[in-house]
């Protein structure tokens, strides 16, 4: 069983719209972590949200909130006010285990193609 | 400063070749880790080091060995290489204590 799931292999939106990137998990563990990385069509990882297990509120940086639905294992990012730089691929991916310890690898989903309409 | 270099960042090179990605970091992170993306831009782990010890080894073949000389290096060998190892590999490393994961830039490796 995919433990990162993405279902929408691509996804448009007009410049200056909201758009929210679908991502559910799949962990019997209590403490994991869920992350976002943007990848632009240059190459490079970048990270943009975390969210802990145990965090109580919903992360959010600048213009990324991560729409943390524990119940249902649900990890959806929320990008406001799309711009034509946010066009890229975007991935969803989860560490599973306490925040210490050395074997805890990331487990990505297999990534929404963002394009921005101008 | 880069927190994570890779070199190089294109490789090209013929079946049957040996061929090694160097990486290293300046963030004092203990693990750094191998992921490995193919032309469907799937990411998945390849070994991961703590503090120069191999901490995983994901069903990789042979061919491919990391080498760690400190924790701050971790560098990729592979032999005798095949059409199907073409793909971007990216380094990346994580604090034990918690944190995000930072990746290097990529190498993009293609072999004819």
């Amino acid at each position: 069983a995919q433990k990162i799931t993405q279902t929408q292999p691509g996804m448009f939106v007009q410049e200056k719209e909201a758009v929210t990137l679908d991502c559910t998990y799949d962990t019997s563990d209590p403490s994991y972590g869920l992350f976002w990385y943007k990848q632009p069509s240059s190459g490079e990882m970048i990270f943009l949200i975390y969210q802990g297990s145990y965090d109580q509120q919903n992360a959010t940086e600048g213009r990324y909130s991560l729409n943390f639905q524990k119940a249902r294992k649900s990890a959806n990012l929320v990008i406001s006010a799309s711009q034509l730089g946010d066009s890229a691929m975007y991935f969803c991916a989860m560490r599973e285990g306490h925040s210490g310890g050395s074997n805890y690898k990331l487990t990505f989903g297999k990534g929404t193609l963002l394009t921005v309409n101008p | 400063d880069t927190a994570v270099s890779q070199t190089p960042k294109y490789l090209v090179t013929q079946m049957g070749n040996d061929k090694s990605i160097k990486c290293e970091q300046n963030l004092g992170h203990d693990t750094m880790y191998w992921y490995k993306q193919d032309s469907k831009k799937f990411l998945k782990i390849m070994f991961s080091y703590n503090n120069k010890e191999l901490i995983i080894n994901e069903t990789v073949p042979n061919r491919f060995s990391p080498k760690s000389p400190d924790k701050a290096h971790l560098n990729l060998h592979i032999n005798s290489l095949e059409l199907g190892d073409s793909a971007v590999y990216f380094c990346a490393s994580s604090q034990n204590t918690g944190g995000g994961y930072t990746f290097g830039s990529g190498t993009r490796l293609t072999v004819v």
